[in-house]
C-alpha cells in the first residue's frame, strides 16, 4: 500500500460544479498535509495547507480527519482555469522526516 | 531572478552518455530538493540537501545517479551512462527552512531529458 493515496481520476466536470478530492495516507504520526496544483507540462505549486480545523481560501475548501487518515479537497464554482492535476502531499513523521507526495487527481473542467 | 532557475529546459542525449542538470536555488534557501516526474507519472523523491547536514541520498535509482551542492547554493544532478528510462523532467524545489513543516516547495521549471 503506498503512503499515500489519491484516486487519478480524471474528473471532468462542467464549470460552477462543485467537486471534491479525498487523499488517504497510512502514517498515523503524520502531522502536516498540503494540496499543491500541477498544470500540463508546469511545475508543481503549493495551493494551501491543511489545518487540523479545516481552512478555506475562497472557492476552496481543505479538510483533514485524523481519525480516518483522509484529508479532503473541496472546489465550489469550479472554472476552466482549475482545470490541473491535484497533488497530496503529507509529511512522513519520526526520524525520517519527508514530505510523501501522491500521484495526483486529474480534474477537468468543461465549458 | 527571484525563482528556482534549472538549466538546461531541454536536454536530448544519446544512451551511454553523462549529463549534468543545473539548479540555482531562491538565495537565502537552505533546504534544496531534486524529484523526477516521468510522463504521467507522480513526482519520484531522489535527493535532499539542507544546510549543512549530511544529504538524504535514499531515493537516487543507482549509483549511475549523484548530485552535489556546493557552498549551501547552486546544485548539480549528474547521471552517468545514461539510460532510455532515465527519461523524465527533473524538478528542483528549495525551501527556506525544512519544508516537512511548511510544506512549501518552490520549484523550478525543470529539466526534461531525452535519452536516445
Amino acid at each position: 500500500r503506498k503512503e499515500v493515496e489519491q484516486d487519478p481520476g480524471p474528473f471532468n466536470v462542467p464549470e460552477g460544479a462543485t467537486v471534491a478530492f479525498n487523499c488517504t495516507y497510512s502514517n498515523s504520526a503524520s502531522q502536516s498535509f498540503f494540496w499543491y496544483r500541477q498544470d500540463c507540462r508546469k511545475e508543481p505549486k503549493l495551493l494551501m495547507s491543511v489545518y487540523s480545523s479545516g481552512n478555506e481560501d475562497g472557492r476552496f475548501t481543505a479538510q483533514l480527519n485524523r481519525a480516518s487518515q483522509y484529508i479532503s479537497l473541496l472546489i465550489r464554482d469550479s472554472k476552466l482555469s482549475d482545470s490541473a492535476t491535484y497533488l497530496c502531499v503529507v509529511n512522513r513523521a519520526g526520524n525520517n522526516r519527508k514530505l510523501i507526495w501522491g500521484l495526483g487527481t486529474s480534474l477537468a473542467v468543461n465549458p | 531572478g527571484a525563482g528556482v532557475s534549472q538549466s538546461p529546459s531541454n536536454k536530448v542525449t544519446e544512451k551511454g552518455k553523462d549529463v549534468e542538470l543545473r539548479c540555482d536555488p531562491i538565495s537565502g534557501h537552505t533546504a534544496l530538493y531534486w524529484y523526477r516526474q516521468s510522463l504521467g507519472q507522480g513526482l519520484e523523491f531522489l535527493i535532499y540537501f539542507q544546510g549543512n547536514s549530511a544529504p538524504d541520498k535514499s531515493g537516487l535509482p543507482s549509483d549511475r545517479f549523484s548530485a552535489e551542492r556546493t557552498g549551501g547554493s547552486v546544485s548539480t544532478l549528474t547521471i552517468q551512462r545514461t539510460q532510455q528510462e532515465d527519461s523524465a523532467v527533473y524538478l528542483c524545489a528549495s525551501s527556506p527552512g525544512p519544508p516537512v513543516d511548511t510544506g512549501e516547495l518552490f520549484f523550478g521549471e525543470g529539466s526534461r531529458l531525452t535519452v536516445l
